[in-house]
């Protein structure tokens, strides 16, 4: 199975900042990677496919990119409906999930 | 609108059977690949089983292989999760989805608790 390392496990941000969350991928996923917003007691929610194309409905503010091994999240001008857990998730091989990234308000 | 109904969970013994389904509306059945993901209590996300448009083919997570069977009824528009020898560590919310590698779409989960 491909492991993917998420990090950070947790992470608090105030209103307005850039966040940053890292997926490490044990081998060459080759950009086949897909990023999760799930808030507490709700369905995971696709924010992004394909390591950086944006999901339909989804506010640009959210972006995706890398390659090869190392991917990242990016959450530009954090806005309080984006407290959540964000998973990545590869699917070149069967899918594997990281543990999740749990973001919360400063 | 596309929409994913589970259910079928509930509390089973461990060694006992579940079936569950998923009533799925919005959009062509027949056209996508489906798939079960599970969440354990305040854990992370775990793939489960997919199967294939047509059902010809299904995929399984190695701690479910011959246990577990993904199966498909496109007249329905239902995708089932047969789950026997269930074991205490299969508690989870089971989640279905509309698959293309990634996961696009989820229903709402049912519980399934494994406990004596």
């Amino acid at each position: 199975d491909i492991r993917m390392t998420q990090s950070p496990a947790s992470l608090s941000a105030s209103l307005g900042e850039t966040v940053n969350i890292e997926c490490l991928a044990s081998e060459d996923i080759y950009s086949d990677l897909a990023w999760y917003q799930q808030k507490p007691g709700k369905s995971p929610q696709l924010l992004i496919y394909n390591a950086n194309s944006l999901q339909n409905g989804v506010p640009s503010r959210f972006s995706g990119s890398g390659s090869g091994t190392q991917y990242s999240l990016k959450i530009n001008s954090l806005q309080s409906e984006d407290v959540a857990t964000y998973f990545c998730q590869q699917y070149n091989n069967y899918p594997t999930f990281g543990a999740g990234t749990k973001l919360e308000l400063k | 609108e596309v929409q994913l109904v589970e259910s079928g969970g509930g509390l089973v013994q461990p060694g006992r059977s579940m079936k569950l389904s998923c009533a799925a509306s919005g959009f062509t059945f027949n056209n996508y690949d489906m798939a079960w993901v599970c969440q354990a209590p305040k854990k992370g996300l775990e793939w489960v089983a997919t199967i294939s448009y047509d059902g010809s083919s299904t995929y399984y997570r190695d701690s479910v292989k011959g246990r577990f069977t993904i199966s498909r009824d496109n007249a329905k528009s239902t995708l089932y999760l047969q789950m026997d020898s269930l074991r205490s560590e299969d508690t989870a919310t089971y989640y279905c989805a509309r698959s293309f590698g990634w996961f696009a779409y989820w229903g709402q989960g049912t519980l399934v608790t494994v406990s004596s």
